[in-house]
């Protein structure tokens, strides 16, 4: 299986600061022949379902604020959110759609400090 | 709109079984992988399983195999996840959700119902 780590478990940011989370897989999700990371971003806000923001590691879904941006390849991962709202506070997730088991990160807590 | 709305879960012993069911409207439901995916009050995701769109692929996860069934019927838009033996570790929201892929699955998820709470105790 492939195992996601995230960073930090929890990180507090200033209204209209940037905030990074990581993420690490312990396999490559690059698919070389097709030169796509299959690494999706999930953000879960209190008491709702997660929502899809990015996949193949960089494209953001419709609708999703451009301030979200995914960056990465290979085993090497970050979601930045460049200026933080009130809205954003969520647990975010990472997950790795290269192989079965799919298998997600542990969750960053995001809060406004 | 697409709407996924999952239902069935409830309090049942160690042992027992339960039904879960997910109603899905607003798309060709046909054309699409769907999932189940859980969460431990408290806890992150788990992938638990998917089927294919025409119900002819299953997957599970190590930690259902054998206990856990997932089906659909596409006449019906809905999909159904039979779950026997529980244990107090299946104690989780389970959450139904459309893969990202059209015609194809990409496994990736989106998007999700509320979710419905499991609870497996004596």
């Amino acid at each position: 299986d492939i195992v996601m780590t995230q960073s930090p478990d929890s990180l507090a940011v200033s209204l209209g600061e940037r905030a990074t989370i990581n993420c690490r897989s312990s396999q490559s999700v690059l698919h070389s022949s097709k030169n796509k990371n299959y690494l999706a971003w999930y953000q879960q806000k209190p008491g709702q379902p997660p929502k899809l923001l990015i996949y193949w590691a960089s494209t953001r879904e419709s609708g999703v604020p451009d301030r979200f941006s995914g960056s990465g390849s290979g085993t090497d991962f970050t979601l930045t959110i460049s200026s933080l709202q009130a809205e954003d506070v969520a647990v975010y997730y990472c997950q790795q759609y290269f192989s079965s088991p799919l298998t997600f990160g542990g969750g960053t807590k995001v809060e406004i400090k | 709109e697409v709407q996924l709305v999952e239902s069935g879960g409830g309090l049942v012993q160690p042992g027992g079984s339960l039904r879960l069911s997910c109603a899905a409207s607003g798309f060709t439901f046909s054309s699409y992988w769907m999932h189940w995916v859980r969460q431990a009050p408290g806890k992150g995701l788990v992938w638990v399983s998917r089927i294919k769109g025409d119900g002819s692929t299953k997957n599970y996860a190590d930690s259902v195999k054998g206990r856990f069934t997932i089906s659909r019927d596409n006449a019906k838009n809905t999909l159904f996840l039979q779950m026997n033996s529980l244990r107090a570790e299946d104690t989780a929201v389970y959450y139904c959700a459309r893969d990202f892929g059209y015609d194809f699955t990409v496994n990736c998820f989106d998007p999700w119902g509320q979710g419905t709470l499991v609870t497996v105790s004596s």
